[in-house]
């Protein structure tokens, strides 16, 4: 159990257009989620936390205009990265909580932007 | 505030010896959580272990082993007789139970790579 999938797993987009990644968990419900950034040899960054049908609170320096968040639903995250630059070429891991302590990772994205 | 210190970058060793992780933490929190997670080269990270601040009781699962020192806020990661597919990142992290929501404190991460 305790299944958190994400997709797609990689995309590639044009410089200025606007990027879907789902987070789903597909074996439970989880009141919270967590986005992360992963850049190249580099530790996981909080983004934000977001949790069902409230609003997303992100960490500082995240933009929020930029990087939209919608927990539509117990099983459903999504991030948008809208007007997508090249800089925001990452690997984008979301996760999701069953309980306070247990906290499960999606497979990833991995995002380049050309 | 909370901090996790993982001082080894890389550490390579060949198939068959035994590796040893270091973690050490910061909280001002008397309880709290603290996790390995592995992640291999796909990215995908995986969950080892999961300690709470009240069970210094080390553990042995397998070929891993975890030796918790409150006392010296360290939270150390063995593998024993290394296999080409411990090739990973091994994170450390802190979940601090003052934080409703569960966020965690990763650290920087140590590259293992075992070699035949």
């Amino acid at each position: 159990g305790a299944v958190v999938s994400q997709h797609p797993s990689w995309v590639i987009c044009k410089s200025g257009t606007s990027v879907k990644i789902e987070c789903r968990s597909l074996d439970f419900q989880a009141t919270t989620m967590f986005w992360y950034r992963q850049f190249p040899k580099q530790s996981l960054m909080l983004m934000a936390t977001s949790n069902e049908g409230s609003k997303a609170t992100y960490e500082q320096g995240v933009e929020k205009d930029k990087f939209l968040i919608n927990h539509a639903s117990l099983t459903l995250s999504t991030l948008t990265v809208t007007s997508a630059h090249p800089e925001d070429s990452s690997f984008y891991i979301c996760s999701a909580a069953r309980r306070s302590y247990e906290q499960y990772f999606g497979p990833g994205t991995r995002l380049t932007v050309t | 505030a909370q901090k996790v210190t993982q001082a080894q970058t890389e550490i390579s060793v060949v198939e068959k010896e035994d590796v040893t992780l270091d973690c050490v933490y910061e909280t001002r929190d008397t309880t709290y959580y603290l996790f390995w997670y592995k992640q291999p080269p796909s990215g995908e990270l995986v969950f080892l272990i999961r300690r709470n601040s009240f069970d210094e009781q080390n553990e042995i699962s397998g070929r891993y082993s975890w030796n918790f020192q409150k006392s010296t806020s360290s939270f150390n990661f063995t593998i024993t007789a290394s296999q080409v597919v411990d090739s990973a990142v091994y994170f450390c992290a802190l979940r601090p139970p003052s934080d409703s929501w569960g966020k965690l404190q990763f650290g920087a991460g140590t590259q293992v790579v075992v070699t035949p």
